[in-house]
C-alpha cells in the first residue's frame, strides 16, 4: 500500500489567499484525521470523520477553516482567508475501526503564509 | 478528560547507550496506547503499540510495557544508535478504538556518535 498521500507537499501562498490541502487514505480506512503542527502549541487535532462523516470539528480554529471527505478515498482541508498564524505542517492520518487503535499518518504539508 | 503525560527533553545520548524515556496517562476504562516516532521532516509513524494490561509493544529494539497499575507506558532501548535521533510521542486511544488519539507533548531524542 502506498500508505497516506498528501498533496501539495510545500505550500507559500500570501495572506489573504485561500489554501487547499489533500489527502488519501489508505484504501479500506474508515477514519481520517486532520492534525496541525507547530512548534508553539504541538500537535493538534483539527477534525475527524468516520465513514466520510465528519464527527468532531471542535478543534477547528475558526470558520476560516473548512474540511470536507466527498468520498472514501479523498478528503481536503481549505483555509480562507489564510493569515501568516496559519503557517504549520498539516498532517492527514487515517486507520480502521477493527485494526485495534493506531492511526497512520501522511508525510504532511508544510503550509507558509507571508 | 483523557491526558498524557511524557518526561520532558531534549534528551541527548550517546551512541549505544541505554535509553528510556516516561510516559504516564489518565484515561477510564482500558485504553490502548502508543509510541509514534517523527524523524526529521517526516509524518508520525507508529513505533509499537499495546492494547491491554501486561502486554508488551516491541519493534526496531524499542519495546513498552503496558502497565495498569502504575498507569505507565515507559519506551525503552538497550542500545541507541545515532540514526535512532527523532521525537517520540507517546499516545492513548480509548478502549482500542480508532477514535481520536491523546498525544502526549513529545519528546526529543538525539544520539550523539
Amino acid at each position: 500500500d502506498a500508505g497516506v498521500i498528501q498533496s501539495p507537499r510545500h505550500e507559500v501562498t500570501e495572506m489573504g489567499q485561500e489554501v487547499t490541502l489533500r489527502c488519501k487514505p489508505i484504501s479500506g480506512h474508515d477514519y481520517l484525521f486532520w492534525y496541525r503542527q507547530t512548534m508553539m502549541r504541538g500537535l493538534e487535532l483539527l477534525i475527524y470523520f468516520n465513514n466520510n462523516v465528519p464527527i468532531d470539528d471542535s478543534g477547528m480554529p475558526e470558520d476560516r477553516f473548512s474540511a470536507k471527505m466527498p468520498n472514501a478515498s479523498f478528503s481536503t482541508l481549505k483555509i480562507q482567508p489564510s493569515e501568516p498564524r496559519d503557517s504549520a505542517v498539516y498532517f492527514c492520518a487515517s486507520s480502521f475501526a477493527a485494526g485495534g487503535g493506531g492511526q497512520f499518518f501522511g508525510p504532511g504539508t508544510r503550509l507558509t503564509v507571508l | 478528560g483523557d491526558s498524557v503525560t511524557q518526561m520532558e527533553g531534549p534528551v541527548t545520548l550517546s551512541e549505544e547507550a541505554f535509553l528510556t524515556i516516561n510516559c504516564t496517562y489518565t484515561a477510564t476504562g482500558y485504553p490502548s496506547l502508543f509510541w509514534y516516532v517523527q524523524y526529521p521532516g517526516e509524518g508520525l509513524q507508529l513505533l509499537l503499540k499495546a492494547t491491554k494490561a501486561d502486554d508488551k509493544g516491541s519493534n526496531k529494539g524499542f519495546e513498552a510495557t503496558y502497565r495498569k497499575e502504575t498507569t505507565s507506558f515507559h519506551l525503552e532501548k538497550g542500545s541507541v544508535q545515532v540514526s535512532d535521533s527523532a521525537v517520540y510521542f507517546c499516545a492513548l486511544s480509548p478502549s482500542g478504538s480508532a477514535r481520536q488519539l491523546t498525544f502526549g507533548s513529545g519528546t526529543q531524542l538525539t544520539v550523539l556518535p
